[in-house]
């Protein structure tokens, strides 16, 4: 079945620091998804990606689809105490109307 | 709007007993979901409905029922609840299951403990 790895599993980087975290599935994507879970909160929507070699920016936060739409990434220029969180993409496949989330990126934020 | 709201937040079973878990939305959304989190696994998806009286399993859907009798609302049921179910359990619901701008909306969650 269709799979999304998604490292690194932790990230530790001192405030200011950037942090990127990467999404790779098996199969080729429709659409992939990000998600930010603050802890001991619940996943809340960041972003979709539909088209192939797709960025897209939010404040500091950039994201990008690849060209063969196997891959993607987030990446967070000058981390803050606020960005701290578990990150999580989630892929789906045309044959399916279920995404595939990964297992997540737990960013950690040193002051 | 409220979104999506679960209930109980929180809970505590002997194993064995039975319990249901309600998700209700307010978006008109026609798919919902039932998640269970656990350290280090991510999101794992246990049942969904993609409309009113329709279910389907997910990944990992032993040891859980569901029903979906009203749009607004799924309902997600441990039978006998075992230890290993221990987890924190999330109701999603989305407009469409093909992507949508708006992504999935999360309730805040169950924090389910079987002893």
């Amino acid at each position: 079945g269709q799979q999304v790895m998604q490292i690194p599993q932790y990230q530790h980087v001192q405030e200011g620091e950037d942090f990127t975290t990467y999404c790779n599935s098996s199969t080729t994507l429709s659409n992939i998804q990000w998600y930010k879970q603050r802890p001991g909160g619940h996943p809340v929507f960041l972003i979709q990606l539909v088209k192939s070699g797709e960025v897209k920016k939010q404040k500091r936060l950039t994201f990008q689809f690849g060209e063969a739409k196997k891959n993607s990434s987030l990446h967070i220029t000058a981390t803050q105490t606020t960005d701290v969180g578990t990150y999580f993409c989630a892929g789906r496949t045309g044959g399916s109307y279920i995404p595939t989330f990964g297992r997540g990126t737990s960013l950690i934020v040193h002051p | 709007n409220a979104g999506v709201t679960q209930t109980p937040k929180f809970r505590v079973l002997k194993t064995g007993q039975s319990m249901t878990l309600l998700c209700a939305q307010d978006m008109n959304h026609e798919y919902m979901y039932w998640y269970r989190q656990d350290p280090g696994m991510g999101l794992r998806l246990i049942h969904y409905s993609v409309g009113e009286g329709t279910t389907a399993k997910g990944e990992v859907p032993d040891g859980y029922n569901v029903s979906r009798l009203k749009k607004q609302n799924f309902l997600l049921g441990l039978e006998s609840a075992a230890p290993s179910q221990t987890s924190v359990y999330f109701c999603a619901s989305s407009p469409t299951g093909l992507g949508s701008i708006t992504g999935y909306t999360f309730g805040s969650g169950t924090r389910l403990t079987v002893v």
